[in-house]
């Protein structure tokens, strides 16, 4: 069964340290991997597509890693403006995309 | 500014009456798309329209209908609200095919079927 589990469900920063947010994924044919900002009462942004195990996409403080089975979004030298949830998602079908139910990231002051 | 636009952003139904969420995309873009997002799981696929004329459902189509008026406009129907429909819907839309395309998301319409 496809899925996609991201951990930890919440996060709390202090500004300046750096972290990183993990998704992992089960599917049978890989079309793309997607990262997505959330703000409250918003909908998502889109971030990033990563294609490829090896694939890196860097934007600001965010870097999104990829490998076979998870992809890693990596948060450098936070600031509170970066407190959102982050979703993922996995491309399985031409439109079945399979969401998870994101990380709740809080950087304090 | 260019993007998704959905109105209502708040509605409150009662069991059982009807009501139409609309979304209007200014991108020019082919697909369009309805998810509902509950608390505790992923956003899910309500409907997609793959590109004008076009509707299919998605993974939980039950107990809704949409309608692509034009390549600009999706909307979604609830015929007879229940209160298991209550959650946030978000409209979608994506440029030529899905694939490596990011979408963009509307605001969002926060639904409350008591």
């Amino acid at each position: 069964e496809d899925q996609v589990t991201q951990s930890p469900e919440a996060l709390r920063l202090q500004e300046g340290e750096s972290s990183s947010l993990n998704c992992s994924y089960t599917v049978s044919g890989l079309r793309g991997l997607f990262w997505y900002r959330q703000d409250p009462g918003k909908g998502p942004e889109f971030l990033f597509t990563l294609y490829s195990a090896g694939e890196e996409k860097e934007k600001e403080r965010l870097k999104a890693t990829l490998t076979k089975k998870e992809s890693f979004l990596h948060i450098t030298a936070p600031k509170p403006e970066d407190s959102a949830t982050y979703l993922c998602a996995v491309q399985a079908g031409t439109y079945k995309y399979i969401f998870g139910t994101g990380t709740r990231l809080k950087v304090l002051a | 500014n260019a993007g998704v636009t959905q109105t209502p952003k708040f509605q409150v139904l009662k069991t059982g009456q009807s009501m139409t969420l609309q979304c209007a995309q200014d991108m020019n873009h082919n697909s369009m798309y309805w998810y509902r997002q509950d608390p505790g799981m992923g956003l899910r696929l309500i409907y997609y329209s793959a590109s004008e004329g076009t509707t299919d459902k998605g993974e939980v189509p039950n107990g809704y209908n949409v309608s692509r008026l034009n390549k600009r406009e999706f909307s979604l129907r609830l015929e007879s609200a229940a209160p298991s429909q209550t959650s946030v819907y978000f409209c979608a839309s994506s440029g030529a095919g899905p694939v490596g395309y990011g979408y963009t998301f509307g605001s969002g319409t926060r639904l409350t079927v008591v």
